[in-house]
């Protein structure tokens, strides 16, 4: 089982549909979280963490279930500018950082 | 201010030769990262340095791979015998203090063995 999975897709929405991405982590002892964005041929960047009590950022919200061991993206009114891969990372402590291998979204008009 | 930068940005290279990738972090980042990212793939983990130390050295795939950080900046990964399967994006990465800091990534290095 790989230590960070995610569904590849691609999602194909359109503009003002909402999306969701889920993410699970085999380590339950990992301490840190975060969503990363990739657009193609880009290095990654950070979107935002993930939380224990679950965040938000304007249209984007992650969670977190730490007894089920996933976490969550999910964007509301989509943007054809949203369209890239998302990553998720999890931290299982220690230096080593995990990447899942994203999922890819594309929004269209 | 600067990001990571790293260099060449495109390196095209003969199997069995050396390679050395640069990279520049953020200055005053104490960290900095190495991964790898072969064609749609996930980031693969490869070294981690605190200031000059590598504590983690567990990602590098095999012991053609060698990395080092001087003056507590910047790093270059070596890879000796490059082999087809090298070929991907170097990703380099640096954070202000440790491992719960914010990456920032430079642009990467894309790696082509033929």
């Amino acid at each position: 089982r790989k230590e960070v999975e995610q569904d590849p897709g691609p999602f194909n929405v359109p503009e003002g549909a909402t999306v969701a991405f889920n993410c699970t982590y085999s380590n339950s002892a990992s301490q840190s979280f975060f969503w990363y964005r990739q657009d193609c041929r880009k290095e990654p960047k950070l979107l935002m963490s993930v939380y224990s009590s679950g965040n938000e950022d304007g249209r984007f919200t992650a969670q977190l279930n730490r007894a089920s061991q996933y976490i969550s993206l999910l964007i509301r009114d989509s943007k054809l500018s949203d369209s890239a891969t998302y990553l998720c990372v999890v931290r299982p402590g220690g230096f080593k950082t995990i990447f899942g291998a994203g999922t890819r979204l594309f929004v269209k008009a | 201010g600067a990001g990571v930068s790293q260099s060449p940005s495109n390196k095209v290279t003969e199997k069995g030769k050396d390679v050395e990738l640069r990279c520049d972090p953020i200055s005053g980042h104490t960290a900095l990262y190495w991964y790898r990212q072969s064609l749609g793939q996930g980031l693969e983990f490869l070294i981690y340095f605190q200031g000059n130390s590598a504590p983690d050295k567990s990602g590098l795939p095999s012991d053609r791979f060698s990395a080092e950080r001087t003056g507590g900046s910047v790093s270059t990964l070596t890879i000796q015998r490059t082999q087809q399967e090298d070929s991907a994006v170097y990703l380099c990465a640096s954070s202000l203090a440790g491992p719960t800091d914010t990456q920032y990534f430079g642009p990467g290095t894309r790696l082509t063995v033929l």
